[in-house]
């Protein structure tokens, strides 16, 4: 059973354009939601992470929206790059990193 | 600053035989994880470790093996692959006191069985 669900699973953009990739959970109990990003030949790296305690955080050109009330939260990348092509991993976890699960992956393409 | 490294970067093995991927973190972290990663099915956690001495089953453990006799290292032990073991498969660390979910990746290591 799939902890975390993540949509879609591929994404083209094209350069300066918006990228949407949304995640649902059903655990409640989940405190943490990172996300990671991963290039081709690599392992994941930490990108962002929000708390259920609050709505949005931003860093830089990518932003975590958390909606608690529907179970869903969502990475803005804004003003796409061609750098940021990579597959991003939405995650939950309750209680620390040895209880992480992570979603399907979505590998995003932007165009230049 | 290595990180978290791992050996062999590639692999292909027989159905049956066995081997060992080695990790290593030079950043005294004290907990390390072992996941793979499937296309299509994200990475799903093998074993992990809190301390030397201390290692605990995660979501997929079948099949499976691990020590952990220092900080350092964590190599995980296949026994009698099968080709369903075929993955990529990732170590990885954390800080152990405040475990806010954040994972250091090694850079993966490619596992082939046929």
């Amino acid at each position: 059973q799939q902890q975390v669900k993540q949509s879609p699973q591929s994404l083209i953009v094209q350069k300066g354009g918006i990228s949407i990739i949304n995640c649902a959970y059903e655990n409640t109990a989940f405190d943490y939601f990172p996300w990671y990003q991963q290039f081709p030949g690599k392992g994941p790296a930490l990108l962002i992470a929000i708390r259920p305690d609050v709505s949005e955080k931003k860093e830089g050109r990518f932003t975590i929206s958390f909606n608690k009330s529907a179970k869903q939260f969502s990475l803005h990348i804004m003003d796409s790059q061609p750098g940021d092509s990579a597959t991003y991993f939405c995650a939950a976890t309750q209680g620390g990193a040895n209880n992480l699960f992570f979603g399907t992956g979505t590998r995003l393409t932007v165009i230049p | 600053n290595a990180g978290v490294t791992q050996t062999p970067k590639f692999r292909i093995l027989k159905i049956g035989q066995s081997m060992t991927l080695q990790c290593a973190q030079d950043m005294n972290h004290n907990y390390m994880y072992w996941y793979r990663q499937d296309p299509g099915m994200g990475l799903k956690l093998i074993y992990y470790s809190v301390g030397a001495g201390i290692t605990d089953k995660g979501e997929v453990p079948n099949g499976y093996n691990v020590s952990r006799s220092t900080t350092e290292d964590f190599p995980l032990r296949l026994e009698l692959a099968a080709p369903s073991q075929t993955s990529v498969y990732f170590c990885a660390s954390s800080y152990g006191q405040k475990n806010t979910g954040e994972l250091f990746f090694g850079e993966g290591s490619r596992l082939t069985v046929l």
